[in-house]
């Protein structure tokens, strides 16, 4: 079974608008965390965001937050005032207990933002 | 700013050949993994390294596989026999004990290519 779920593989969005990417997760395990990673066509992997399981807040850092419903088992990522630079893979990931930090990643989200 | 260093950033070999791909994690890092992409699919974990021991590995990481950390800066990925189907980007990652995030800094990756 998938631990990651990125159901959208693509999206679009106009320059300066919000856009919100999906990301479920299935863990049985109480402590986990949550990361976002951008994958430009250049390749590398750039972190973005951190959300753990035990953060009473959502985690924001400059114009990407992390909407993260626990009962739902989401962290979806926003991107505010979205910039052409913006346009990249992005990946969701979750790494589960506190012995074990291997990253468990989704397939992604190929996101465009238009002039 | 410190950053995780991959060489060489393309690799071509033919099958049954060895390879070695080699990392320089950031120099106060603790915990070092190998991932890889094959082209168009997702992020997969391979294997994690902690006091000079795998600490976790994927199934993917079989007996064709291994790691070393030969010195107090390189951590390197070797394949013994290379398989076609061995053919993908692979990154490095490290990270330190930064509160309770475990951030993961990835390397830039190195595409390897068998033939």
């Amino acid at each position: 079974a998938q631990k990651i779920t990125q159901t959208q593989p693509g999206m679009f969005v106009q320059e300066k608008e919000a856009v919100t990417l999906d990301c479920t997760y299935d863990t049985s395990d109480p402590s986990y965390g949550l990361f976002w990673y951008k994958q430009p066509s250049s390749g590398e992997m750039i972190f973005l965001i951190y959300q753990g399981s035990y953060d009473q807040q959502n985690a924001t850092e400059g114009r990407y937050s992390l909407n993260f419903q626990k009962a739902r088992k989401s962290a979806n990522l926003v991107i505010s005032a979205s910039q052409l630079g913006d346009s990249a893979m992005y990946f969701c990931a979750m790494r589960e207990g506190v012995s074990g930090y291997a990253l468990n990643f989704g397939k992604g989200t190929s996101l465009l933002v238009t002039p | 700013e410190p950053e995780v260093t991959q060489t060489p950033s393309h690799q071509v070999t033919q099958m049954g050949q060895e390879v070695i791909l080699r990392c320089v994690p950031i120099s106060n890092h603790l915990y070092f993994y190998w991932y890889r992409q094959i082209l168009g699919q997702k992020v997969e974990f391979l294997v994690s390294f902690y006091n000079n021991e795998i600490s976790e590995k994927s199934e993917i990481f079989d007996d064709q596989f291994s790691v070393e950390r030969p010195d107090g800066s390189n951590f390197t990925l070797k394949i013994r026999s290379t398989k076609l189907e061995d053919s993908a980007m692979y990154f490095c990652a490290s990270h330190g004990l930064a509160g309770d995030s475990y951030e993961q800094y990835f390397g830039p990756g190195t595409r390897l290519t068998v033939t």
